[in-house]
This record gives structure tokens, C-alpha cells and sequence, in this order.
């Protein structure tokens, strides 16, 4: 079946440590997304890449950064300079942009 | 700039309706979404319609759309309890979409 798998599903990262979180579809989609959800709020966009070896910063890019080196796969890395990263991330595709987007199953990202 | 405005919570009895409400800003939307999520879940695409349209029916799911008031509507027939979740309106007119704060769904018996 084709869609999108998020790992880890839990993940805790150390004061200081940069951790990255692992997005892959198989939908054949061009575009790729990342959010972030705080409890009781709505998604916010951290990055989003249109095509390969492209990305685009979002809202709230400050702290993440990313890569698209393969139409399949979006990582997400959570650096140590990202003060606040406690919350749940969620990775998102579609055909092209401006298309429905569809949803990975999130990882949730925890301070140790 | 872009908002998308909803109730925090909605509250109904098993097999009534539900009527989730969403309002939006941007007149230039082109496309209007309702996701679902349920807890420690992804969000799951429910249905969407596009700006030029006035109505949408999949099944149990209605969607509504003013234009004129930018207001969207998601109405849930015969509510069940495997409904609750949590509701997400999103706009999008570019590359992004912009989401509501969701509107949290309750089914009582």
C-alpha cells in the first residue's frame, strides 16, 4: 500500500543534541512537507521542498533544517539551537503543490 | 495576513448531526479542507472542496461552502462514537496551507 512512514514514532533528545526524524513516501509525490503541533494548536510549517534538491523555508524554519536529495525522502533534523522542540512533527506529501496533502503518522519528540 | 478561525469543542449524542464550523480570510482560497485526527494520529484527509463550488457530499460528510461570508461547514450525519476526534479546517491559495486550531469532537451514548 502506498503512503507515508514516519520514524521514530517517540524520540528524546538530550540538552545540546541534534536528532533527525525520517520521512518516506511512496506515492510518487513531488511535493513534501514538515509541521509541527503544539498541544491545543493547530499546524505549523516548518519546511516544505517542491522537488528534488529544493526547499523552501516556512513559518517557522528557525532551529530545523532539511534535505531533499531523494524525491522519496524528506528528513527533518531538530538542532540544538531549536530551544523550544518538544512537540509532535508531522510529515506531509502531495501530488505537487496546492494538491490535498496527506499525512504521515507523526513522531513525537521529547527532552530528556 | 492568512487566519482560519474554529470552536474549540463541539459535544453531540450518538446518531445526531454534527455541524463543525470554520471561518477562513483569505478570499483568493482555492481549495478548503477537512482533516480528522484522532489521538496520536496523523492528520487524515476527510474531504475538500474547491472555491467555485457551493456544496460537497461524500457519504455522511457535507461540506458548505459561502464565499461570500468565507465560511465552511462540515456536517457529520448519523454522528458516531468512532467520530470523535479532533476536526482541522484548512485554506490554501499557494504552496501552503494554513490550518485552523481544530475543533474537538465529543460522541456521548
Amino acid at each position: 500500500d502506498g503512503g507515508i512512514t514516519q520514524s521514530p514514532k517517540y524520540l528524546f533528545r538530550k540538552e545540546g543534541q541534534n536528532v533527525t526524524l525520517s520521512c518516506e513516501q511512496n506515492l510518487n509525490h513531488d511535493a513534501m512537507y514538515w509541521y509541527r503541533q503544539d498541544p491545543g494548536q493547530g499546524l505549523r510549517l516548518i519546511y516544505y521542498s517542491q522537488i528534488v534538491n529544493d526547499f523552501q523555508k516556512g513559518d517557522i524554519a528557525e532551529g530545523y533544517s532539511v534535505s531533499r536529495e531523494k524525491k522519496e525522502s524528506f528528513p527533518l533534523t531538530v538542532t540544538s539551537a531549536q530551544k523550544n522542540p518538544t512537540a509532535f512533527y508531522l510529515c506531509a506529501s502531495s501530488s505537487v503543490s496546492r494538491q490535498p496533502q496527506h499525512f504521515g503518522d507523526g513522531t513525537r519528540l521529547s527532552i530528556l | 495576513g492568512e487566519d482560519v478561525e474554529q470552536s474549540l469543542f463541539l459535544s453531540v449524542r450518538e446518531g445526531d448531526s454534527s455541524v463543525i464550523n470554520c471561518t477562513y480570510t483569505d478570499s483568493s482560497s482555492t481549495y478548503l479542507y477537512w482533516y480528522k485526527q484522532e489521538p496520536g494520529a496523523g492528520l487524515q484527509l476527510l474531504t475538500y472542496i474547491f472555491s467555485n463550488m457551493d456544496m460537497k457530499q461524500d457519504q455522511r460528510l457535507t461540506v458548505l461552502l459561502n464565499k461570500k461570508d468565507k465560511h465552511l461547514s462540515l456536517r457529520i450525519a448519523d454522528t458516531q462514537t468512532g467520530d470523535s476526534a479532533i476536526y482541522f479546517c484548512a485554506e490554501s491559495n499557494t504552496d501552503k496551507l494554513i490550518f485552523g486550531t481544530g475543533t474537538r469532537l465529543q460522541v456521548f451514548p
